[in-house]
């Protein structure tokens, strides 16, 4: 069954430590992306990845990090540097960035700091 | 930062009443795009414009992209229940795709 799968669906850390989210797809994308989405806003960019090992930052990349070494993983880390991290974390790839193909969402992870 | 603005944020109607919402981009779009996400869900493609003046319909979903390619809106005939939910549109920029505010629809029985 193809598709994008994120783990965990729920997250809860301690404020001050790094924690990283996982995102896999089978779909043979090349393009991955990772969004923010706090209530009643939109999906705002983090970092995308159009190919394996090169990565680029997106509008709200300060205090995440990412890294692409498998064409099928792209996994988020939030970082103690991030001043607010509970959101909504969507991950999602496409055939190849930009224009004329549809993006792919996983379920998200809804990270609560506390 | 974000170039896509969407109109209105949120929207309530009765149930069997017509929905729209808009999109407004300050480029020009080499085609836009839409999804829909349920509350508590993620986003779900539902359909993309390219061409100037394009019209499209998925029952009773209609689309249209504006003939300056810098404006669409996604049209609702009739709603029901199962179409609450956020919609959004999407344009391309560069290498990555800029998602609008959205529009959050609840439906009243």
């Amino acid at each position: 069954d193809g598709g994008i799968t994120q783990s965990p669906k729920y997250l809860f850390r301690k404020e001050g430590q790094n924690v990283t989210l996982s995102c896999e797809q089978n779909l043979n994308h090349d393009a991955m992306y990772w969004y923010r989405q706090d209530p009643g806003q939109g999906l705002r960019l983090i970092y995308y990845s159009q190919i394996v090992n090169d990565f680029q930052k997106g509008d709200i990349a300060e205090g995440y990090s990412v890294s692409r070494e498998k064409k099928e993983s792209f996994p988020l880390t939030v970082t103690s540097a991030q001043k607010n991290p509970t959101a909504f974390y969507l991950c999602a790839s496409s055939f190849r960035t930009g224009t004329n193909t549809e993006a792919f969402f996983g379920q998200g992870t809804r990270l609560t700091v506390v | 930062g974000q170039q896509v603005m969407q109109i209105p944020q949120y929207q309530h109607v009765q149930e069997g009443e017509d929905f729209t919402t808009y999109c407004n981009s300050s480029t020009t779009l080499s085609n836009i795009q839409w999804y829909k996400q349920r509350p508590g869900g993620h986003p779900v493609f539902l359909i993309q414009l390219v061409k100037s003046g394009e019209v499209k319909k998925q029952k009773r979903l209609t689309f249209q992209f504006g003939e300056a390619k810098k404006n669409s809106s996604l049209h609702i005939t009739a709603t029901q229940t199962t179409d609450v939910g956020t919609y959004f549109c999407a344009g391309p920029k560069g290498n990555q795709f800029y998602f609008g505010t959205g529009t959050s629809l609840t439906v009243i029985p």
